[in-house]
């Protein structure tokens, strides 16, 4: 069965630090991948997706992330985090032929002044 | 979030009540996806429907629950009778060809009381 693990469920970090947050996915085929962004009383917005080629994405905001196939993740990396980050992360996964995507339970953003 | 709207924003209803969730997505996108949020479950898929017409309810919880599409425009989720435990975030999103990102909406806030 299809899923997607965020390991963590809070990360904090100090405004200016570099920024990690972990996705690792189960699917037998070749996985559609995603990180969306969803702030308090907000819907999630794309920040990247990953379909196929260069197994690292750019994404807005800043952020990028990378497909490691042998890991089975999508870990999420920001550089130099801002105080605007702080917000709900989510990690989705398209499964291939369907039109449905399923989600992680979400990784909780702090950044600290 | 553009690309999706939902009314109402906020809903608050006693225990018992009919509740009728709606969603406008703007043209072009043609599969329609109802999510539920919670802090204990997560995102949930309820329903999603593709050119109108649902494919997957494998979600709705219990026959309470029931969502409509009469066109490409507009879809409903209603609940009836709605029960406390139905409180949640409500979101709908879409998408515009297979394993392609979707856009969502910035959810509907139900309370039942």
């Amino acid at each position: 069965a299809q899923s997607v693990t965020q390991p963590d469920i809070h990360i904090t970090v100090s405004e200016g630090a570099s920024l990690e947050l972990r996705c690792n996915y189960s699917y037998g085929a070749t996985p559609y991948l995603f990180w969306y962004v969803q702030s308090p009383g907000q819907g999630l917005q794309l920040l990247l997706k990953y379909f196929s080629g260069d197994t690292l994405v750019q994404g807005i905001k800043g952020f990028e992330a990378e497909f490691k196939r042998s890991q089975s993740s999508f870990n999420l990396r920001k550089p130099s985090v801002h105080w605007s980050d702080a917000a709900e992360y989510f990690c989705a996964v398209g499964a291939e032929g369907t039109y449905k995507y399923i989600f992680g339970t979400g990784t909780r953003l702090k950044v600290l002044a | 979030d553009a690309g999706v709207i939902q009314s109402p924003r906020h809903e608050v209803t006693e225990m018992g009540q009919e509740v009728t969730l709606r969603c406008k997505p703007i043209s072009g996108h043609n599969s329609l996806f109802w999510y539920r949020q919670t802090m204990m479950r997560g995102l949930e898929l309820l329903i999603y429907f593709n050119n109108n017409v649902p494919i997957d309810d494998s979600g709705m919880p219990e026959d309470r629950f029931s969502a409509k599409m009469p066109n490409a425009s507009f879809s409903t989720l209603k609940i009836q009778p709605s029960e406390p435990r139905d409180s949640a975030v409500y979101f709908c999103a879409v998408s515009g060809r297979l394993n392609t990102e979707a856009f969502f909406g910035q959810g509907t806030r139900l309370t039942v009381v």
